[in-house]
């Protein structure tokens, strides 16, 4: 059973552009949110991370948004470049990111000169 | 800081024989690591929980027995697919868990490709 659900599968935008970038939960027990950046043939690497006792996060170029009522969080990548295209994981645990990671199924972003 | 390795970073080997993989923290210690088994173009799929100086966690239906996973040190953490076959090919990515708890994070390793022919 896939505990966190994301959407899309994939991604296409212009350079410039802000892709966004969905995920949903069931577990209500979730309370740490991160996001992965993976390059081909790389491992995961930690983006931005949110607790659920703030509806937004920013850093640089990089925005969550988190809507505890309809358990939904997402990835907002304003301004995007090329350098952007990857596979962004969205993630959920209990407590804290040291403990067992629930990813969801991965968006593969394309940024478009 | 928070480096994590893995090595090697891809492996090719008959069908039967077996394969360790080491991952290491190198810059900090790790009393929790953690093995994943990505396919191609899919998620990460948490295969156990490796504490040093105890038993694996294996998550259900993993078997235990095909993947031992060694936790010897808090620097490294091994995992041995034994009687390896053409459907264990995957990406196995480690992470690791600074034990100091200023960091509440997992720092992923590379991963390594395994290609059993």
């Amino acid at each position: 059973q896939q505990q966190v659900k994301q959407s899309p599968q994939s991604l296409i935008v212009q350079k410039g552009g802000i892709p966004i970038i969905n995920c949903a939960y069931e577990n209500t027990a979730f309370d740490y949110f991160p996001w992965y950046q993976q390059f081909p043939g790389k491992g995961p690497a930690l983006l931005i991370a949110i607790r659920p006792d703030v509806s937004e996060k920013k850093e640089g170029r990089f925005t969550i948004s988190f809507n505890k009522s309809a358990k939904q969080f997402s990835l907002h990548i304003m301004d995007s470049q090329p350098g952007d295209s990857a596979t962004y994981f969205c993630a959920a645990s209990i407590g804290t990111g040291a403990n067992n990671l629930f990813f969801g199924t991965g968006t593969r972003l394309t940024v478009i000169p | 800081g928070a480096v994590v390795s893995q090595h090697p970073s891809r492996v090719i080997c008959k069908s039967g024989t077996s394969v360790k993989i080491e991952c290491r923290s190198l810059d900090f210690q790790a009393t929790t690591m953690f093995w994943y088994r990505q396919f191609p173009k899919k998620s990460l799929m948490l295969m156990a929980t490796s504490n040093e100086g105890s038993k694996a966690t294996y998550e259900q239906g993993v078997e235990k027995d095909k993947f031992l996973i060694n936790h010897a040190s808090l620097t490294l953490s091994t995992l041995t697919v034994t009687s390896a076959h053409p459907e264990d090919s995957s990406f196995y990515i480690c992470s690791a868990n600074p034990t100091s708890g200023r960091f509440h994070e997992q720092f992923f390793g590379p991963g390594t490709r395994l290609t059993v022919l």
